[in-house]
């Protein structure tokens, strides 16, 4: 059972749109929840890094918010472009430092 | 700067074969990790190492062998191929654990027949 659930598994959406993308875990012990993102045929590219201690974190046009207490995290995208479709994938690291757990992403598609 | 490089970028091997998946990073990263991806599910860690030397068990580690000689380079082997283990393989490294933020490589894509 994947302990990393994102929501939706996909969205289409306008260029200029907003958008956001949810992330529920189960994982303990919690160090630190990534938003990574992945352009099809290429590696993951950290986008955020959150540790249990702060709720908000932004990146350019990209905020993720973590409510540990609820185990939840979204990405915000503000302003879309075409270069924002990819897939999102939230990862969450235990305190062992060496255990993550990888959702299986949220493939965005930004149209014209 | 290179960052990391993986090689091949894919191959197709028959069922059986023993292959070997090269990974070299130049950032003077202390780990790496080997993960794999398939359609639908998350990245799946198959093996890690914390510093040269020192190899780990991932999630999923049956089927594949890691060594870790030195800073930069974190081969993975796959010594009798089979079909299962196609997938896309992503080599990555952090500055220290887990808890750093992980640079990835570009993938091999590998298909056993």
């Amino acid at each position: 059972k994947n302990q990393v659930e994102q929501s939706p598994q996909s969205l289409i959406i306008l260029e200029g749109k907003n958008c956001t993308l949810q992330c529920n875990y189960t994982v303990s012990p919690f160090s630190n929840l990534r938003w990574y993102k992945q352009d099809t045929g290429r590696g993951p590219v950290s986008l955020t890094i959150m540790t249990f201690s702060e709720n908000t974190k932004s990146n350019g046009r990209y905020t993720a918010t973590l409510d540990a207490d609820t185990k939840q995290s979204s990405l915000h995208i503000t302003a879309s472009q075409l270069s924002d479709s990819a897939s999102y994938i939230c990862v969450v690291s235990l305190y062992n430092n060496n255990d993550m757990r990888f959702g299986a992403g949220t493939r965005l598609t930004v149209k014209p | 700067i290179a960052g990391i490089t993986q090689a091949p970028t894919s191959q197709i091997l028959a069922a059986g074969r023993r292959m070997t998946l090269r990974c070299t990073q130049d950032m003077r990263h202390n780990a790496m990790y080997w993960y794999r991806q398939d359609l639908g599910l998350g990245l799946r860690l198959i093996h890690y190492s914390n510093t040269a030397g020192t190899t780990g068990k991932g999630e999923v580690p049956d089927g594949y062998s890691v060594s870790r000689a030195n800073t930069d380079d974190f081969p993975l082997t796959l010594a009798s191929a089979v079909p299962s283990q196609t997938s896309v393989y992503f080599c990555a490294s952090s500055e220290q654990g887990a808890g750093d933020t992980q640079y990835f490589g570009p993938g091999t894509r590998l298909t056993v027949l």
